[in-house]
């Protein structure tokens, strides 16, 4: 089944140390996204990509980062974690068609931050 | 965006019918209403959307209200398995460089009694 893929499901990091995140998805889908999910809250949209075009969230912190190398995979890089940004970080995806589509989540990952 | 506003929680009991309610007082005639349903430990699941007209679909029901400003998800029997938090979210079909992206409210906490 052509799905989204997140990896590692559980990630732990130790405070100020650069951390990546990945996802891919056989979709082929034009659009990812990467949201931010902290516990009992509802997700957060960080940034996305339309093909190569990057969107940035403006409320995202300059410490969040992306990569999209091709229309696969997409990359989430934290480049000094603090203790704030321990939470769930979800990947999605969506075609060109804005409205109609639903986006397809994966099942994230879930960043710890010793 | 346009904002959503939903009951933090509800109940329903196994076999029952659920109506989660939903209202998008603010919500612009290209918006789409799409229902979206996170289990515990998982990403976001589409559940529905639609536009004008109520849909169905083997997952759920949606009744949109003739002036748009409010709809219904109606799950037809619950199960222990629909648990969830359900989110109402509107997406945008307009131009620029939205691309579809969701914003989600705090959504409705669905408890299922056996």
């Amino acid at each position: 089944d052509a799905m989204v893929i997140q990896n590692p499901r559980y990630q732990v990091t130790q405070f100020g140390k650069p951390v990546t995140l990945s996802c891919s998805q056989t979709l082929n889908h034009n659009v990812m996204y990467w949201y931010q999910q902290k516990s009992s809250q509802a997700p957060k949209l960080l940034f996305h990509y339309y093909d190569k075009d990057f969107n940035n969230e403006a409320d995202t912190p300059d410490n969040f980062q992306s990569r999209r190398p091709n229309t696969s995979f997409c990359f989430l890089d934290i480049r000094s974690p603090g203790l704030g940004d321990a939470a769930m970080y979800l990947c999605a995806t969506s075609s060109r068609d804005r409205g109609r589509q639903p986006q397809h989540f994966g099942d994230g990952t879930r960043l710890s931050i010793l | 965006d346009a904002k959503t506003t939903q009951p933090n929680s509800m109940e329903s009991n196994e076999e029952e019918p659920v109506h989660l309610p939903c209202n998008h007082s603010t919500i612009s005639g290209t918006d789409y209403i799409h229902w979206y349903r996170q289990l515990p430990s998982q990403g976001p699941e589409y559940v529905i959307h639609g536009l004008t007209s109520n849909v169905n679909n083997r997952m759920a029901s949606l009744a949109i209200a003739e002036d748009r400003k409010s709809s219904t998800l109606i799950l037809h029997r619950a199960t222990l398995r629909d648990a969830a938090v359900y989110y109402c979210i509107l997406r945008a079909n307009a131009g620029g460089t939205s691309y579809g992206k969701l914003t989600f409210g705090q959504g409705t906490i669905l408890t299922v009694h056996p």
